[in-house]
């Protein structure tokens, strides 16, 4: 089974940057897709996007702060970069290993509450 | 992108009583592939989503026989045969045919 840990400031001011990590276990971040996901208070998931080792990752165009993933495979993690972020961008933050087979996130992590605020 | 909306946002259920849930999407979910990528997750009190069912009626690996899926095209349905005290969460589907993925706004299952 694989396990997945978040982990990054929980508070971040605004037009700051914010750094999030993804610790996996049990499984490589060189197979599979490995994805975020955040679910703002009181709204709906949001998809944040994916990335394949030695693909080019899939982002959320919606989403108005720009957004980076990448992966470490020497630390076998993956990492979400969001620049110059607003109040909009407070939301519980989740990392998953993202299913070919599935078309779904089928192994999650805890979560990390991220709040923007000055 | 396609919005997912989902009904009710609310069911109170007695125990061992069945539960469904609706979930309609603005556009066809069928891919260009001929698969169609409806999932269903659910998410405990305090824990992370869970994947249920994926491509609309599959069961996701340790998920019970109680949970099943069914549907086409753009109307979908999940099912509990037999509420119990586990079940108690959030509910919500998935897309994954159409970039960004999206989600319905969730049920939220409660017991009476």
């Amino acid at each position: 089974q694989v396990q997945l840990q978040e982990s990054g400031p929980g508070l971040v001011k605004p037009s700051e940057t914010l750094s999030l990590t993804c610790s996996v276990s049990g499984g490589s971040v060189s197979s599979d897709y490995w994805s975020w996901i955040r679910v703002p208070p009181g709204k709906r998931p949001e998809w944040i996007g994916y990335l394949y080792h030695g693909g080019s990752p899939s982002y959320n165009p919606s989403l108005k702060s720009p957004i980076s993933i990448s992966l470490d495979a020497s630390k076998n993690l993956f990492s979400l970069v969001l620049t110059s972020v607003t109040a909009a961008d407070t939301a519980v933050y989740y990392c998953a290993r993202y299913s070919a087979t599935t078309q779904t996130p089928d192994n999650w992590g805890q979560g990390t509450l991220v709040s923007v605020s000055s | 992108e396609i919005v997912m909306t989902q009904t009710p946002l609310s069911s109170p259920v007695t125990l061992g009583q069945p539960a469904s849930i609706s979930c309609s999407s603005s556009q066809s979910l069928v891919h260009s592939d001929g698969n169609t990528y409806l999932s269903w997750l659910q998410q405990r009190p305090g824990q992370p989503p869970r994947l249920l069912i994926y491509k609309i009626s599959n069961r996701f690996s340790g998920v019970p026989d109680r949970f099943s899926g069914s549907g086409a095209e753009t109307d979908f349905t999940l099912k509990i045969s037999k509420v119990e005290a586990a079940d108690v969460g959030v509910y919500y589907c998935m897309q994954a045919t159409q970039f960004p993925r999206t989600f319905g706004q969730g049920t939220k299952l409660e017991i009476k």
